[in-house]
């Protein structure tokens, strides 16, 4: 089965700028999930879709941060006005449960966002 | 302070040699606690899942334990290999905050001939 695909790979934008990143999830896991590694820390949860519905988005920083899951195939996750601050690696994860049932999480490879 | 504190922080070992991973938690209560390897550019993969009444998870050379009691739970990879060389990270699901998972920040293990 192919894996989950992000696209692009890598960004760089100016401050100020938007970004729009893209997240295919195995195909049948309602399932999907964003994450955040900023420089030197540890990859922490931005928010969670079952289907098309926002389940949890509680790590979403600030309301510059939209995602979208429409038909509950692939998402987008768009960053308007881009900050400094946002620079990361920007993980999509699914899965066919929810973590607490002890799915595996399948993620993809990331996006490097790099803002200047 | 993290809820998932991993040590080392980085690991040098030979070909060849085993090694072992520790990670401390706080998060109580959690419903399971996983195991991931990561290589560079590349997202993490699953290793190992254990729930919070497991004891050991082993996946070809990579065996897991787990004490709920002592919140530890160790990652030791036998005979290592080259391609052992990654990021391994250790991550607990957190039942108090909806299940989300807490990220260790990882021990970058570097295997070397």
């Amino acid at each position: 089965e192919a894996g989950v695909t992000q696209f692009p790979s890598h960004s760089v934008i100016e401050k100020g700028q938007t970004v729009t990143l893209r997240c295919d999830p195995i195909s049948g896991h309602d399932n999907l999930y964003w994450y955040r590694r900023v420089m030197g820390k540890e990859i922490k949860f931005l928010l969670h879709f079952v289907k098309e519905s926002k389940q949890d988005e509680s790590g979403m920083p600030n309301n510059r941060f939209l995602a979208e899951r429409t038909g509950g195939t692939y998402s987008t996750l768009k960053v308007q006005p881009a900050e400094l601050e946002d620079s990361g690696v920007y993980f999509c994860a699914s899965s066919q449960g929810w973590t607490s049932m002890n799915s595996p999480l399948h993620f993809g490879n990331g996006t490097r966002l790099t803002v200047t | 302070k993290n809820q998932v504190e991993q040590s080392p922080q980085s690991l040098i070992i030979l070909e060849g040699k085993n090694c072992t991973l520790q990670c401390n938690y706080t998060v109580s209560p959690f419903s399971n606690l996983r195991w991931y390897k990561q290589d560079t550019g590349r997202g993490p993969v699953s290793l190992t899942i254990m729930t919070f009444s497991e004891n050991t998870k082993s996946n070809g050379r990579y065996t897991a334990t787990l004490d709920a009691d002592t919140k530890q739970s160790s990652l030791h990879i036998t005979a290592s290999q080259l391609s052992d060389s990654a990021s391994y990270i250790c991550v607990v699901s957190d039942m108090e905050y909806g299940n989300k998972l807490v990220f260790g920040a990882g021990t970058i293990l570097r295997v070397k001939s």
